[in-house]
């Protein structure tokens, strides 16, 4: 079965600093992975994707991770943290049931908390 | 084009009661799927919908079922509604039942007490 795995509930950086918030999947298959971002009592708002092309994926608001198979991880980097990025960021793998179609299954989150 | 939208944005309902929570995807998408977010975790999937038919279910139990109409709205009933049932519902279109990119609504939050 296809599953994520997010290491670190919380995640603190400094504006400015590196962001990086890790993944690690498990998946019999080539995945597709994606990372998706939520504000506070908002939806899912979908950052970047990786779909078996290039292993370096580039996303929204300078965004990008890098699909690594030798260590079955996909983290989710940012070179310098914005105040406006804090918010809770979800690792998720697309399922793909025999005779049915794509479900996603998302890790439990990591909070990223920015400060001054 | 419209994005996803959810109805309604928050609901209180006491244990015993049923609810029906709405969706509308977004313009062109014929798919819609339908996820549980309880507080502090990951959403969990409920079950899909294309052309008006369930096309897969998640871990969840009868009580959760689902419609979706002809212009690709849906909505998701809840009955006999338990205390664990208080979450963030989210409701995903995507274009077709393969593809990969859904685009996820604001959500309703349900409290149940």
């Amino acid at each position: 079965a296809q599953s994520v795995t997010q290491l670190g509930s919380h995640v603190s950086v400094s504006e400015g600093a590196l962001v990086l918030l890790r993944c690690n999947y498990s998946s019999s298959v080539p995945p597709y992975l994606f990372w998706y971002v939520q504000y506070p009592n908002q939806g899912l708002q979908l950052l970047l994707k990786y779909t078996s092309a290039a292993t370096l994926v580039k996303g929204i608001n300078g965004f990008e991770a890098e699909f690594k198979k030798s260590e079955t991880s996909f983290h989710l980097t940012k070179p310098s943290a914005h105040m406006s990025d804090a918010a809770e960021y979800f690792c998720a793998v697309i399922r793909r049931d025999p005779g049915g179609g794509n479900k996603l299954t998302f890790g439990t989150g990591t909070q990223l908390k920015v400060e001054l | 084009e419209t994005g996803v939208t959810q109805s309604p944005t928050h609901l209180i309902k006491t244990r015993g009661q049923q609810v029906t929570l709405r969706c509308s995807s977004q313009s062109g998408h014929n798919t819609v799927s339908w996820y549980q977010q309880a507080l502090g975790q990951g959403p969990q999937f409920i079950f899909q919908y294309y052309r008006e038919e369930e096309n897969g279910r998640g871990n969840f139990p009868p009580r959760f079922s689902g419609l979706q109409f002809p212009n690709y709205s849906s909505e998701l009933n809840v009955n006999a509604l338990e205390l664990d049932d208080s979450a963030l519902y989210l409701c995903a279109s995507s274009l077709g039942t393969r593809a990969y990119e859904q685009y996820f609504g604001p959500g309703t939050r349900l409290t149940v007490t």
